[in-house]
């Protein structure tokens, strides 16, 4: 069974601080890896993707991919309080034209003003 | 983005019965469609891979015979759950992908079975 494992929280930063959040994924052939914000309640809402090594930034969202560590994470720079939600961290099964996503159990986190 | 709806977005039934949920890419043709079930506090667990024109995929363990999945085009899959019971209450989300990019999500369908 491949597995993404999070930390649940939950994660507490002050409101303007950076927040970061952690996942590690065990299909060492997964090649697609996303972050998705889940309000609750609500469905998720994609946040970031990346597929190669290294950082890949979108305003105020860094995603960071380490593949031989297996090693996923989110940063989330100047934290808003509208920030406060579950994130989860989604990896693509490996196999040829395989889709399917495995989620992690998500991090809660709460930006406190 | 992508928008893919969801009907309804809340249901109640009574044990026993059968429930329809609809799913729907509005503005562009989804090579496959996903069905995710959620329980509180829990994560999405992927309950079944459905490809327009062909039987879906279901995950180990979700019972097929129960949930019967139809995609009958590139735009549309239904989930009927059957002879609902109480532990079939959950919160139960498509996603709609498209080759070359992301799955988007629908907004959900709470389903409580009384």
């Amino acid at each position: 069974q491949k597995e993404v494992e999070q930390n649940s929280g939950p994660l507490s930063v002050p409101e303007g601080a950076i927040a970061s959040l952690n996942c590690t994924y065990s299909d060492r052939g997964s090649q697609s890896f996303f972050w998705y914000r889940q309000y609750s309640g609500k469905s998720p809402e994609l946040i970031m993707s990346i597929y190669s090594n290294g950082d890949k930034e979108d305003g105020r969202f860094t995603a960071q991919l380490n593949k031989a560590s297996q090693y996923v994470s989110l940063l989330i720079r100047d934290s808003q309080p509208s920030d406060s939600a579950t994130y989860l961290c989604a990896v693509n099964r490996s196999g040829a034209g395989s889709y399917q996503l495995t989620f992690g159990k998500g991090t809660k986190l709460s930006v406190i003003p | 983005g992508a928008v893919v709806s969801q009907h309804p977005s809340r249901v109640i039934c009574k044990s026993g019965t059968s429930v329809k949920i609809e799913c729907r890419s509005l503005d562009f043709q989804a090579t496959t469609m996903f069905w995710y079930r959620q329980f509180p506090k829990q994560s999405l667990m992927l309950m079944a891979t459905s490809n327009e024109g062909s039987k879906a995929t279901y995950e180990q363990g979700v019972e097929k015979d129960k949930f019967l999945i139809n995609h009958a085009s590139l735009t549309l899959s239904t989930l009927t759950v059957t002879s609902a019971h109480p532990e079939d209450s959950s919160f139960y989300i498509c996603s709609a992908y498209r080759f070359g990019y992301e799955q988007y999500f629908g907004p959900g369908t709470r389903l409580t079975v009384t």
